[in-house]
């Protein structure tokens, strides 16, 4: 069974770059046709989709946020990871990391347990 | 980007009731690419039903989901007091992939 996990700091400061990885266990994070996403939720709010990487490499991203957002892979070790640049007070939420595949259809769909990260200076 | 609204914000409803929850597209979601979640207080989301109507694995019978294109519905049959949670539509047809706002379900 694939289980995901988020890490990274819970606190970043306004201006600077947020860095999350997510650690993919139980199958190859190359496995074919897999997408691996990010997704946001503000405190007490809905659920926003950042963006994913596909097994391939290609990336879609929200495009309110494609300005300042890089997904990429470390197929080494078995990561994905998110960068979110320019934080500001906004950007405060939980993130958490998922998983579909192999394929859109089927059903496969994993998730993190997800990772606060408070921007405050 | 395909918008999706969800219907009623919130719906308060008594054990043993049937729940409805609509998920209205603003464009044809493509393939049926829609899943439901559910998700409790301070947890993931948990995936409940895709490709619009496809159980997923260990998700009790009570729940179905139905519809295309534009049109989508999340049936609860009989409500359980642990039903208790917010639930979200969400188009994996089309990037960027989107979510509803969410219902909530509250039992009486």
């Amino acid at each position: 069974q694939v289980q995901l996990q988020e890490s990274g700091p819970g606190l970043v400061k306004p201006s600077q770059t947020l860095s999350l990885t997510c650690t993919v266990s139980g199958g190859s994070i190359s496995s074919g046709g897999y997408y691996w996403s990010w997704i946001r939720q503000h405190p007490g709010k809905g659920l926003e989709w950042i963006g994913y990487i596909y097994y391939s490499g290609s990336t879609y991203y929200n495009p309110s946020l494609k300005s300042r957002v890089t997904i990429s892979v470390d197929t080494s070790k078995n990561q994905f990871s998110l960068k979110l640049s320019s934080v500001t007070a906004a950007d405060t939420a939980v993130y958490y990391c998922a998983g579909r595949g192999p394929g859109l259809g089927g059903g496969g769909d994993y998730w993190g347990q997800g990772t606060l990260v408070t921007v405050s200076s | 980007e395909i918008v999706l609204t969800q219907s009623p914000a919130t719906l308060s409803l008594s054990p043993g009731e049937r729940a409805t929850l609509s998920c209205g597209a603003s464009h044809s979601v493509s393939s049926s690419y829609l899943a439901w979640y559910q998700q409790k207080p301070g947890l993931a989301p948990r995936l409940l039903i895709y490709d619009a109507s496809s159980r997923a694995t260990g998700v009790p019978d009570r729940f179905s989901g139905s519809g295309s294109g534009t049109g989508f519905t999340l049936t609860i049959s009989r409500l359980e007091p642990e039903d208790c949670a917010v639930y979200y539509c969400q188009q994996y047809g089309s990037s960027p992939w989107t979510f509803g706002q969410g219902t909530k379900v509250e039992i009486k």
